[in-house]
């Protein structure tokens, strides 16, 4: 009973370095998301998706690109890394709604 | 613009004690709530969660939390902690068909023996 599943847990990067972090779930949900969680300031969603092949916006998306090549997966990349970019990063995803249910256990990044 | 506030970054109580963690929302329109808890090294958990309907809402260990319309509040209950309660919990707020589920800042819940 995997759910919702993120790999890598950790990573250190340069500033300028590229990445991608891979969401996997399992529970053949359509709606997934890639949140950052900041100190203090809870979770803001950086990019979501609808369906396979669809992806939008959320409230922080510059730097960030996504892609939703198949249903299971929702990939975030990095193209060049900044120190602002240092955060908690968690993949949630849901059957519908628009309001996530099931969460990864998030990737932690740090850009040097 | 709607935001989530949350009163109070840590609470603590005593093993057996009340639980009341706060949140306030700001919205013309009453949105969905959420409560979510979060482990250490953890994603956060669905609490509980209000749509419509009721505003009561009970959810899983224990906790509950009560919409007020007139006071703009969604605060999570619970009347007696356990150690294991002993976590981070943050409210949120969404609108009906949105994606712009936002969440407040978190409060750090200590359980004392």
């Amino acid at each position: 009973n995997a759910g919702v599943t993120q790999t890598p847990k950790f990573r250190v990067l340069k500033t300028g370095q590229s990445m991608t972090l891979l969401c996997a779930q399992d529970m053949n949900h359509e709606y997934m998301y890639w949140y950052r969680q900041d100190p203090g300031m809870g979770l803001r969603l950086i990019h979501y998706s609808v369906g396979e092949g669809t992806t939008a916006k959320g409230e922080v998306p510059d730097g960030y690109n996504v892609s939703r090549l198949k249903k299971q997966n929702f990939l975030l990349g990095l193209e060049s890394a900044a120190p602002s970019q240092t955060s908690v990063y968690f993949c949630a995803s849901s059957p519908g709604g628009g309001q996530p249910q099931h969460f990864g256990d998030g990737t932690r990044l740090s850009i040097l | 613009a709607q935001s989530v506030t949350q009163l109070g970054s840590h609470v603590s109580v005593s093993e057996g004690a009340l639980v009341l963690l706060r949140c306030n929302y700001s919205s013309s329109v009453p949105p969905y709530l959420f409560w979510y808890v979060q482990y250490p090294n953890q994603g956060l958990q669905l609490l509980l969660k209000y749509t419509t309907g009721a505003t009561l809402v009970k959810g899983i260990n224990g906790f509950e939390a009560e919409f007020k319309k007139s006071e703009t509040s969604f605060h999570l209950t619970k009347p007696s902690a356990h150690m294991s309660d002993a976590a981070e919990y943050f409210c949120a707020a969404g609108n009906t068909g949105g994606f712009k589920t936002i969440f407040g800042a978190g409060t750090r819940l200590f359980v004392k023996a």
